[in-house]
């Protein structure tokens, strides 16, 4: 079975401070990895992914992560805070190719203050 | 325009009253799913299908029912509604699976009284 843990719920960074969000995740294969963003009233949009390819994984809005098989991470950060990115940001975990389920982790809720 | 549809969009009923959350894409994807996200436990999967007339238990199936006559749709439905069902539900789909990224409709806020 696969997992996906998500330390910390809520997460307050100053604007122009690094922003730092963590997900490990548990999978009997090598895994395939998400992050989501979720803004207000919104569903959910691709941030970036982890295919096996690049262990560092450059997604959009300058958010980036790396992929850690020693340390089952997949923590997402980026250099600078900006108030757009308040949202709440999920981690997912995917066992292989084909036709598998996606496992979500609960959430982490930044909150960027001015 | 791609797109997941999703309707309605809010929905306030009563227990045991059958209803319908219509899905709907229009990118000739092989795979979509259903969601329900709540407070604290983040996004849990309620069925998945993976092609027409193929679908499969999440992992909080109980309660829903879901059809895949056609590869566009994938509707929920809740043949009687219970309050531990008030949710917000989102539908995904993707080209297929795995690596594939998935593309989320705007949700259905779903209250039970």
């Amino acid at each position: 079975a696969q997992s996906v843990t998500q330390l910390g719920s809520h997460v307050s960074v100053s604007e122009g401070a690094l922003v730092l969000l963590r997900c490990n995740y548990s999978s009997s294969v090598p895994p395939y990895l998400f992050w989501y963003v979720q803004y207000p009233n919104q569903g959910l949009q691709l941030l970036l992914k982890y295919t096996s390819a690049a262990t560092l994984v450059k997604g959009i809005n300058g958010f980036e992560a790396e992929f850690k098989k020693s340390e089952t991470s997949f923590h997402l950060t980026k250099p600078s805070a900006h108030m757009s990115d308040a949202a709440e940001y999920f981690c997912a975990v995917s066992d292989g190719g084909g036709y598998q389920k996606v496992t979500f982790g609960i959430g982490t809720k930044l909150q960027v203050i001015p | 325009e791609a797109q997941v549809t999703q309707n309605p969009r809010y929905l306030i009923t009563v227990t045991g009253k059958k209803l319908t959350v219509t899905c709907s894409q229009n990118m000739n994807h092989e795979y979509m799913s259903w969601y329900r996200q709540d407070p604290g436990l983040g996004l849990r999967q309620i069925y998945y299908s993976m092609n027409v007339e193929v679908t499969d238990k999440g992992d909080v199936p109980e309660g829903y029912k879901v059809s895949r006559k056609e590869k566009r749709n994938f509707p929920l439905i809740l043949e009687s509604p219970s309050p531990n069902q008030t949710s917000l539900y989102f539908c995904a789909s993707s080209p297929r699976q795995g690596d594939d990224e998935q593309y989320f409709g705007p949700g259905t806020r779903l209250t039970v009284t």
